[in-house]
């Protein structure tokens, strides 16, 4: 079975620029999450789709949006880019909207110039 | 609020040494999970396990294992004859059940190189 794949992996933009990332979960899996990496935030949740609803959000200015469609698909997408908007994006997959287990993919990492 | 804290942040030992990651947690929920990921250089992490907060049984796969203390609020992992395949940044991470959903909140990791 196929993992959870993010495209584009590698993103370099400029500062007021927008982005869209992309995330295809594991096939039968119904439940996406986003998350943040950078070196001194760590790891931080940005938000949860299911049933293309959002469920859950983490504490990210408005800036920062995302979706999820009837295949269980997701995007992100964050506007006017800033300096500190450099990370690598990772999205997981799960089951179903809990705390099952998350299965997460290699990440999209984007540069802010 | 939830919080998880990994106290070590590098750890580095040679090869076929056995190593414990500490992780302890706080959380006002009686029903949680938690869980360990591994970050390897490339990137991805890479599921371990998870736990959910009635079950202290302790847990045991290979190489691995895990600790898990309420008395002590910790989910300790032990890695036994480590290898240098283990090299990589290791995570601890909380979800709160039914309020949180499937958000999970991660300790800053602990970065282990294992040396041959």
């Amino acid at each position: 079975k196929a993992g959870v794949t993010q495209t584009p992996r590698y993103l370099i933009k400029t500062r007021g620029q927008q982005v869209t990332l992309s995330c295809s979960p594991i096939s039968g899996h119904r439940s996406v999450s986003w998350y943040q990496q950078t070196p001194g935030q760590g790891l931080q949740f940005l938000f949860e789709y299911f049933s293309e609803t959002q469920r859950n959000k983490g504490n990210f200015p408005g800036r920062f949006s995302g979706r999820q469609f009837s295949n269980s698909r997701s995007e992100m997408n964050v506007s006017t880019l800033e300096l500190g908007d450099s990370a690598l994006y990772l999205c997981a997959s799960s089951l179903a909207q809990g705390a099952f287990e998350q299965y997460f993919g290699p990440g999209t990492r984007l540069t802010v110039t | 609020a939830q919080k998880v804290t990994q106290a070590q942040t590098e750890i580095s030992v040679v090869e076929k040494e056995d190593v414990t990651l500490d992780c302890v947690y706080e959380t006002r929920d009686t029903t949680y999970y938690l869980f360990w990921y591994k970050q390897p250089p490339s990137g991805e992490l890479v599921f371990l396990i998870r736990r959910n907060s009635f079950d202290e049984q302790n847990e045991i796969s290979g190489r691995y294992s895990w600790n898990f203390q309420k008395s002590t609020s910790s989910f300790n992992f032990t890695i036994t004859a480590s290898q240098v395949v283990d090299s990589a940044v290791y995570f601890c991470a909380l979800s709160e059940g039914e309020t949180s959903g499937s958000r999970l909140t991660f300790g800053e990791g602990t970065q282990l190189t294992v040396n041959p």
